[in-house]
């Protein structure tokens, strides 16, 4: 059985604090995706990034990196300088039958 | 730009009706996905398709029904609506990633 668990409900921090958002999975695959979703509060849901099984480097973009542990089952994001327009839902998602976590709901503070 | 439409952003129905939530995708996908979304559940999956005609049950498919005749059309069906199906559902297409419509809130009461 695939199952995605975020463990943080909701975080708050003010402006350029760095942040991290948790994801633990769990799955019998041997290969899978790993994916990160922001939510702001518009309700639309936006792809940040897929990170395949095989590949454990670490992906920064701008503000944002996420650091994926095969060894922890763990593929959490990291929030760098925080700003205002981060405040969203964050959802981790896992292929192939594209399960979600229950989602992060961070909010930034000026 | 991969568009995925669904063909009501809120809708109110009765306890008992037979209710059809309709997704359609314009970029020839074979996968198709229905979700409901609720406030500390994030998104569960319903139903989704791989194929036409083709269908497989998610984590919470009872009280629902899909429909997948043609590839870009995917629709999810409430046989007999009830309360407890008062929700987000949110239907997205394609797979690594997915698109997602803008959802329909629906409201049985």
């Amino acid at each position: 059985a695939q199952k995605v668990t975020q463990a943080q409900t909701e975080i708050s921090v003010v402006e350029k604090e760095d942040v991290t958002l948790d994801c633990v999975y769990e799955t019998r695959d041997t290969t899978y995706y790993l994916f990160w979703y922001k939510q702001p509060p518009s309700g639309e849901l936006v792809f940040l990034i897929r990170r395949n099984s095989f590949d454990e480097q670490n992906e920064i973009s701008g503000r944002y990196s996420w650091n994926f542990q095969k060894s922890t089952s763990s593929f959490n994001f990291t929030i760098t300088a925080s700003q205002v327009v981060d405040s969203a839902v964050y959802f981790c998602a896992l292929s192939h039958d594209m399960r979600f976590g229950a989602g992060t709901r961070l909010t930034v503070k000026p | 730009d991969v568009k995925v439409t669904q063909s009501s952003r809120y809708l109110v129905k009765r306890t008992g009706e037979k209710v059809f939530l309709e997704c359609v995708q314009d970029m020839d996908h074979e996968n198709m996905f229905w979700y409901r979304q609720d406030p500390g559940l994030g998104l569960r999956l319903i139903y989704f398709s791989y194929d036409v005609k083709m269908k497989e049950k998610g984590d919470i498919p009872e009280g629902y029904s899909v429909s997948r005749e043609k590839k870009e059309r995917f629709s999810l069906i409430l046989e007999s609506a009830s309360t407890n199906q008062t929700s987000m559902y949110l239907c997205a297409s394609n797979k690594q990633p997915q698109h997602f419509g803008d959802g329909t809130r629906l409201s049985i009461l």
